[in-house]
């Protein structure tokens, strides 16, 4: 069956670096993969949506990167602020289904001052 | 525009009860979903609707039921509240067809079964 993985801890990143957050998939070949912020108490909201043919996509200060080969996507944030601060949650198409998405459980980001 | 609307944001129940949460979106999609979130799990779907007047169950549709009323609003039945079902409830729309799966989501109802 299809398997999404996202590190689990937390990660803890300086004000002004680049966080860096890894989405990694087995079992399947996804034709897109999507990347989601959750505040907490609040649903996640889109951010970016990166397709199994593109090997980057930037928006602003983000950059979401798809290797087809290792199956994993790499989600950048530069010039990262404390507003940074979220759970990131990454999603890919469901194999069986075109309306579902499968979910990584989501990697929690703290941008320190 | 409100995007997606849920009511109520909390609940607490006593195992055994039923309740219905609800779901509107002023977003004109066509395709609405419930999911659940639980700690350390991903978004699990529940069940979904992918056009008006159509349902199909998800990955844990068990213990649940669901309506299609119209196009606006889906809505999740509990029809005897267990323990298990303590969770995160989220309801979202798909905006575009398959293929363009980005997902608007509401705010949540936190659901506590005594």
């Amino acid at each position: 069956s299809q398997k999404i993985e996202q590190n689990s801890e937390a990660l803890n990143i300086q004000e002004g670096k680049t966080a860096t957050l890894t989405c990694n998939y087995t079992n399947y070949s996804p034709a897109y993969l999507q990347w989601y912020r959750q505040d907490p108490g609040r649903g996640p909201v889109f951010l970016l949506l990166i397709r199994e043919n593109e090997k980057e996509k930037r928006k602003e200060r983000l950059k979401v990167t798809f290797d087809t080969t290792l199956k994993q996507s790499l989600f950048h944030i530069t010039a990262s602020q404390p507003a940074d601060s979220a759970t990131y949650l990454c999603a890919l198409d469901r194999m069986d289904s075109n309306y579902q998405l499968i979910w990584g459980a989501g990697t929690k980001l703290i941008i320190k001052p | 525009n409100a995007g997606v609307t849920q009511t109520p944001k909390f609940q607490v129940l006593k195992t055994g009860q039923s309740m219905t949460l609800q779901c509107a979106q002023d977003m004109n999609h066509n395709s609405m979903y419930w999911y659940r979130q639980d700690p350390g799990m991903g978004l699990r779907l529940i069940y979904y609707s992918a056009s008006e007047g159509t349902t199909d169950k998800g990955e844990v549709p068990n213990g649940y039921n669901v309506s299609r009323l119209n196009k606006r609003e889906f809505s999740l039945r509990l029809e005897s509240a267990a323990p298990s079902q303590t969770s995160v409830y989220f309801c979202a729309t798909l905006a575009g067809g398959p293929g363009t799966d980005t997902q608007y989501f509401g705010p949540g109802t936190r659901l506590t079964v005594l």
